[in-house]
């Protein structure tokens, strides 16, 4: 089966501070994706990424980065988290060419005081 | 922008009852649709996929429709069990492939019993 990791299920980070969540999927996939979810918005991408290094901007990128120094783990970055970024964080991963699904991890779910 | 939306936001059912969910999209150029199931607390689960060259498609317990004519999706569940209550999710893609999702919001299924 294939396993999608995210380091936190939950956490509770003060404005300003710089935030890092972590996913890990151990079925050697080439892309990986960052979503938030949000109440009556669903799913939105923020960033992806189709390979080592690479990275693509998503529908909300702004007060966001990635970084994918290895081919497992695809790690979102606030530099400043802010009160609206307060939501639940999913990470995915798929084949190259993307003919199977997207598996999700369990979310981590922020809180921004 | 192109979105994919659900008619009913909420659905009850009675355990043993066929539930029927709900999904329109409006990109007439979307050609793969995918349905996740959302339980609490967890990250989403794929269910069941269909391309546009189908109609129809059936799973264990579940089967998917696509009517393309007038940009409906739907995911009917057979003997709705307690273990079925979740949010479910459509999503669509117009690439052919799952590395570039549109999310709907989402309906959440209730079984009674």
């Amino acid at each position: 089966d294939v396993k999608v990791t995210q380091s936190s299920r939950y956490l509770v980070k003060r404005t300003g501070e710089k935030v890092f969540l972590e996913c890990v999927q151990d079925m050697d996939h080439e892309n990986m994706f960052w979503y938030r979810q949000d109440p009556g918005l669903g799913l939105r991408l923020i960033y992806f990424s189709y390979d080592v290094k690479m990275k693509e901007k998503g529908d909300i990128p702004e007060g966001y980065s990635v970084s994918r120094e290895k081919k497992e783990r695809f790690s979102l970055i606030l530099e400043s988290a802010s009160t609206n970024q307060t939501s639940m964080y999913l990470c995915a991963s798929n084949e190259s060419g993307g003919q199977e699904t997207q598996y999700f991890g369990p979310g981590t779910r922020l809180l921004v005081l | 922008g192109e979105s994919v939306g659900l008619h009913l936001p909420t659905l009850s059912v009675q355990e043993g009852d066929n539930s029927i969910i709900n999904c329109a999209y409006s990109n007439s150029a979307s050609d793969y649709f995918i349905w996740y199931k959302q339980e609490s607390g967890k990250g989403p689960q794929f269910i069941i996929d269909i391309r546009s060259n189908m109609d129809k498609r059936q799973g264990q317990r579940v089967t998917v429709l696509l009517n393309k004519t007038v940009k409906h999706l739907s995911l009917q569940i057979a003997a709705t069990q307690p273990g079925d209550s979740a949010v479910y999710f459509c999503a669509e893609s117009n690439t052919g492939t799952a590395s570039k999702l549109t999310f709907g919001t989402g309906t959440r299924l209730q079984v009674t019993l």
